[in-house]
């Protein structure tokens, strides 16, 4: 079946403008979360879908920074008035959350933003 | 979550054992050992994880020490495919979320 998907794979924006970023996570997984990587770093944790709620944000860097999650399907992340900072690769995963055991997250391809 | 470290590289000549340490001595007794790899330019890919007994899948085997303070990911026959950074994690199981606490892993370069 189709794994995670993101769009766009590449988005490029002028400092200061808004950019929205989108996940379609595997049918049926109820949880969904959202990494960032900048360049040569490990994954930074941003926030976490369980259905529509969001019960953990606490990895949002600012309050530029807002998601949604629609459905329980589709999220979107959206990053405002963007900051040279901000350029990263977008990683979005999603799992089942079983009653007992782990949850192995499937992650996407990401999209990778570059803000000049 | 338990911290880990991980060498910051490693070779492997292809059709070798790749052989990943892993150190994670503050680990709790709830807490399972899990490994991803990345491969460049794509997201990360679960391998494998344990709690206490070594365990073995279709991608690799993943032994860890009786005292659970460091593990092992064992490739068998590296293939160059298998270059990519390999990132060890421990973490609680369970219910709920589970949240992904990532270092910066080892990058494994496998050479012909």
């Amino acid at each position: 079946g189709a794994g995670v998907s993101q769009s766009p794979s590449n988005k490029v924006t002028e400092k200061g403008k808004d950019v929205e970023l989108r996940c379609d996570p595997i049918s049926g997984h109820t949880a969904l979360y959202w990494y960032r990587q900048s360049l040569g770093q490990g994954l930074e944790f941003l926030i976490y879908f369980q259905g529509n709620s969001a019960p953990d944000k606490s990895g949002l860097p600012s309050d530029r920074f807002s998601a949604e999650r629609t459905g329980g399907s589709v999220s979107t992340l959206t990053i405002q008035r963007t900051q040279q900072e901000d350029s990263a690769v977008y990683l979005c995963a999603s799992s089942l959350v079983p009653p007992r055991g782990y949850n192995e997250q499937f992650f996407g391809p990401g999209t990778r933003l570059t803000v000049l | 979550d338990a911290k880990t470290t991980q060498p910051t590289s490693m070779d492997c000549a292809e059709g070798r054992a790749a052989n990943l340490p892993c150190n994670h001595s503050t680990i709790s007794g709830n807490e399972y050992v899990y490994w991803y790899r990345q491969i460049h330019s794509q997201g990360p890919q679960y391998i494998i994880h344990g709690l206490k007994n070594n365990e073995t899948n279709e991608m690799a085997s993943l032994i860890i020490t009786e005292d659970r303070k460091s593990s092992t990911l064992i490739l068998p026959h590296a293939t160059l495919r298998d270059t990519a950074v390999y990132y060890c994690i421990v973490r609680v199981g369970g219910t709920g979320f589970q949240k992904l606490v990532f270092g910066t892993g080892t990058r494994l370069l496998v050479s012909p």
